[in-house]
């Protein structure tokens, strides 16, 4: 069954530093997302694109953070300037259509130092 | 008011119970509801849709879903000590935005 995959599992980074968390969603799949999850905490929503457009954004998705689809099979999230709170699970997820399930990556656990 | 809630937790069943997980939404244009089991420390994986008011039955599966009460639940039949786990509801509008609540953990006890 296809996948959505992400890499890198883990990525360690210090306070500042900019970081990319790098996505392949399902070949046929037309929207992506981010989420995060905060240890102990619920999943939140981030950022959706569709189109080569954010669509929908999160009042967390701030100046500090960008997506990108630079070729036709990855997505990127880019922290700009990390900072402690960040330090999170990181999940792509894609669906073929608006309304049907999210398929999710296993995540990128992303701690800042 | 939380966007989707659901009950508190932690529920403890024993094996072969009935497990019963609610979840109520404020937001009255929402058009598709959806459960995820998630193990710790792992992505969530989906295990229920439910579109139509009315109950989806999948296997041990049960969703119910109540739109003038903005209500959907989850049974679990025959609950098994692999099926603990924390279950999602997920809550999608017309925007496309997939809305998670807390979780409930759900513990079967062998």
């Amino acid at each position: 069954e296809p996948e959505v995959t992400q890499t890198p599992s883990h990525q360690v980074t210090q306070m500042g530093q900019e970081v990319i968390l790098r996505c392949v969603p399902i070949s046929n799949h037309l929207y992506f997302y981010w989420y995060r999850q905060i240890l102990g905490q619920k999943v939140e929503f981030l950022v959706s694109f569709y189109n080569n457009e954010i669509s929908e954004k999160s009042e967390i998705f701030d100046d500090q953070f960008s997506v990108e689809r630079p070729d036709g099979s990855n997505f990127t999230l880019k922290i700009r300037s990390t900072k402690l709170e960040d330090s999170a699970m990181y999940f792509c997820a894609s669906s073929e259509y608006r309304e049907i399930p999210l398929h999710f990556g296993n995540g990128t656990r992303l701690t800042v130092t | 008011q939380k966007e989707v809630e659901q009950n508190s937790g932690p529920l403890s069943v024993p094996e072969g119970a009935i497990a019963s997980l609610n979840c109520t939404y404020s937001d009255r244009g929402s058009q598709s509801f959806f459960w995820y089991r998630q193990y710790s420390g792992k992505s969530p994986e989906l295990i229920m849709f439910i579109y139509s008011n009315g109950d989806k039955e999948d296997g041990r599966f049960t969703a119910q879903l109540n739109k003038a009460s903005q209500y959907v639940s989850l049974l679990i039949r025959d609950s098994q000590p692999s099926d603990s786990a924390t279950y999602l509801c997920a809550v999608k509008t017309n925007a496309g935005k997939s809305t998670f609540g807390d979780g409930t953990t759900l513990t079967v006890k062998p």
